[in-house]
């Protein structure tokens, strides 16, 4: 089984502060790690995966997360806060060794509403 | 490339009549899709993974005769909504694989369709 959490409902910063949204994960093989962004009444947006390699893994808009095996984490961050990052985002997990049925099935954590103030 | 559309974006419809939902890759083709649920506050739930020319699998507690989804090609998977009531009014997300796609590939994600039943 699969599982993601992510632990903060809201996250609020200030515009040009660092963010960071948090997120874990727990599987019985090792993790393919997704982060996506969601605007009000659209779909979800792919920012970055971890699959393997370097820990830190550049993606989309200047985001950034680091993969952290021996704490299950796979945080998001950027550097400088943008007005325009307000949004929900789902970090995701696949299992490398899931199969049959569950083969390429993502599970989402519950969601992180972030809202960076001017 | 990897557009997946989604139709219709909003309905309305009456309490007891059926809904169907369309997703297509306009770009690819997709063996798999998934089709997801998302309520209130966010949480994005798993209902069912359609392959195509297959009966789709249902998550726990999904009712598949009530959520009827065919895949019936490599473009097309549809979610039709038998005898709506207003406690399905919600916002209904379906997401593609590439056919040849690696497991570790990010999902591509339609829009979303939001249902309102009265």
């Amino acid at each position: 089984a699969q599982s993601v959490a992510q632990p903060e409902d809201q996250v609020n910063v200030a515009e040009g502060n660092p963010l960071t949204v948090k997120c874990t994960y727990s599987v019985s093989g090792n993790p393919y790690l997704f982060w996506y962004v969601q605007y009000p009444n659209r779909g979800l947006q792919f920012l970055l995966k971890y699959i393997t390699g370097d820990n830190l893994v550049k993606g989309s808009y200047g985001f950034e997360a680091e993969f952290n095996k021996s704490q299950t984490s796979f945080h998001l961050k950027k550097p400088s806060a943008l007005v325009s990052d307000s949004a929900l985002y789902f970090c995701a997990v696949r299992d490398d060794n899931a199969g049959g049925t569950s083969y390429g099935k993502l599970t989402f954590g519950q969601g992180t509403i972030l809202t960076v103030h001017p | 490339g990897a557009v997946v559309s989604q139709h219709p974006s909003r309905v309305i419809c009456k309490s007891g009549t059926s809904v169907k939902i369309e997703c297509r890759s306009l770009d690819f083709q997709a063996t798999t899709m998934f089709w997801y649920r998302q309520f209130p506050k966010k949480s994005l739930m798993l209902m069912a993974t359609s392959n195509e020319g297959s009966k789709a699998t249902y998550e726990q507690g999904v009712e598949k005769d009530k959520f009827l989804i065919n895949h019936a090609s490599l473009t097309l998977s549809t979610l039709t909504v038998t005898s709506a009531h207003p406690e399905d009014s919600s916002f209904y997300i379906c997401s593609a694989r590439h056919r040849d796609s690696p497991s570790n590939s990010p999902l591509h994600f339609g829009n979303g369709t939001r249902l309102t039943v009265t």
